[in-house]
């Protein structure tokens, strides 16, 4: 299966940026994917990013994609301890199947 | 607006015996798929569903069974509980193409 990786662990304090890094191994994926997990919840999407570009912006999340390092990442603006939870990327094969880091544990302190 | 149910929540058995995860999706959607969470391991596939009536095996398939009898439920079976299968099971459904997947709130697993 594809590789997925990422840090464990992140800590910052409230309303300093969070950027949060993955790298991948396929590179015919044609989408990446972040998703939130908070404690005893499931996975929330929070944006996904097509291949072919190199940033996205959403509101406080920034997703920026090198395509040729296979490095993507999640930046949050004015992080909030609203914000602590579990960061997961995912890539998608192109065969049905989604790939996913072992996720970020990201502690936002006040 | 339920999206993606699961149940039970929460289920603890004995090693030997043997249960069935239910999801049910209301969105109409073509695939399913089950994972299992385990600390520091991310989410792993277990088995997956392409549309009614098919499943495929995903990354670590080994001592569960699926089935797909209607479009909406995909169930997960454990036919002898072992130890190792303590975890937790999210259950996925996605549209067809590029469409991101949207999740259940997962069922806590403990086999004792």
């Amino acid at each position: 299966g594809e590789d997925v990786e990422q840090s464990l662990f992140l800590s910052v304090r409230e309303g300093d940026s969070s950027v949060i890094n993955c790298t991948y191994t396929d590179s015919s994926s044609t989408y990446l994917y972040w998703y939130k997990q908070e404690p005893g919840a499931g996975l929330q999407l929070l944006t996904y990013i097509f291949s072919n570009m190199d940033m996205k912006q959403d509101q406080r999340l920034t997703v920026l994609l090198n395509k040729k390092d296979k490095h993507l990442s999640l930046r949050i603006a004015d992080t909030q301890t609203g914000d602590s939870a579990i960061y997961f990327c995912a890539e998608y094969d192109n065969f049905n199947k989604f790939y996913f880091g072992s996720g970020t544990k990201l502690n936002v302190k006040p | 607006n339920a999206g993606v149910t699961q149940t039970p929540k929460f289920r603890v058995l004995k090693t030997g015996q043997s249960m069935t995860l239910l999801c049910a999706q209301d969105m109409n959607h073509e695939y399913m798929y089950w994972y299992r969470q385990d600390p520091g391991m991310g989410l792993r596939l277990i088995h997956y569903s392409v549309g009614e009536g098919t499943t495929a095996k995903g990354e670590v398939p080994d001592g569960y069974n699926v089935s797909r009898l209607k479009k909406q439920n995909f169930l997960l079976g454990l036919e002898s509980a072992a130890p190792s299968q303590t975890s937790v099971y999210f259950c996925a459904s996605k549209g067809l193409g590029n469409q991101p997947q949207h999740f259940g709130d997962g069922t806590r697993l403990s086999i004792l």
